[in-house]
């Protein structure tokens, strides 16, 4: 079973930036935060991923409260083709342990 | 750099036949794993593999599910025979390698999918 909640769907106005939360109220100590995307009729995408601290790449921002029970992928000038189902995923990052995607959040981005 | 490639994109059947799907995953990529999405679900991870072995097969409905990486490349799932629930896209991913080492991850690469739907 899946780790975290997310919100089902989200709207954002092209241009302006999409702040998608993340609860992951039981992540243990070793367990990192990882988000993934898929836009219609694709497979799923790696965006970022961070244990503690914030992390940033070209994609997008990650933001990790201090307790690490939840955080916010920060997409800051979301774009029509940011149209997607965002994935919040928990996992540690030693032995063999598997992705599980929950449902994920729908974010539309409008023109 | 080519990605992942799957075949066939979409494939209809009635229940009971067999159906089979083939990946190929990005060269040099050593781990290899297929998912199930269902509608309105995220992807479910039926097996992986490390280059020709095994590694997690505990979600593979194995009485009706098989799959195989015989030289450690390419790799193939069957299903026989299909019933209606296992209409779904089936995904396979790939990865330099499952054992990325302590901080260090190795990022899934998916193919586009195959859409199979049971009649």
């Amino acid at each position: 079973d899946a780790k975290t909640t997310q919100p089902p769907s989200m709207d954002c106005a092209e241009g302006r930036a999409a702040n998608l939360p993340c609860n992951h109220s039981t992540i243990s100590g070793n367990e990192y935060v990882y988000w993934y995307r898929q836009i219609h009729s694709q497979g799923p995408q790696y965006i970022i991923h961070g244990l503690k601290n914030n992390e940033t790449n070209e994609m997008a921002s990650l933001i990790i409260t201090e307790d690490r029970k939840s955080s916010t992928l920060i997409l800051p000038h979301a774009t029509l083709r940011d149209t997607a189902v965002y994935y919040c995923i928990v996992r540690a990052n030693t032995g063999f342990q598997k992705l599980v995607f929950g449902t994920g959040t729908r974010l539309l981005v409008s023109p | 750099e080519a990605g992942v490639a799957q075949s066939p994109r979409y494939k209809i059947i009635e229940k009971r036949q067999s159906v089979a799907f083939w990946c190929n995953p990005i060269s040099g990529h050593a781990t290899l794993y297929w998912y199930q999405q269902i509608l309105g679900q995220g992807p479910k991870l039926l097996i992986q593999f490390q280059n020709n072995g095994v590694v997690d097969d505990s979600q593979l409905p194995k009485d009706r599910f098989s799959a195989e990486r015989l030289k450690g490349v390419d790799s193939t799932l069957k299903i026989q025979p299909a019933k209606l629930e296992d209409s779904a896209v089936y995904l396979c991913a790939s990865s330099l390698d499952l054992m990325g080492g302590q901080g260090q991850y190795n990022e899934q690469f998916f193919g586009p999918g195959t859409r199979l739907t049971v009649l």
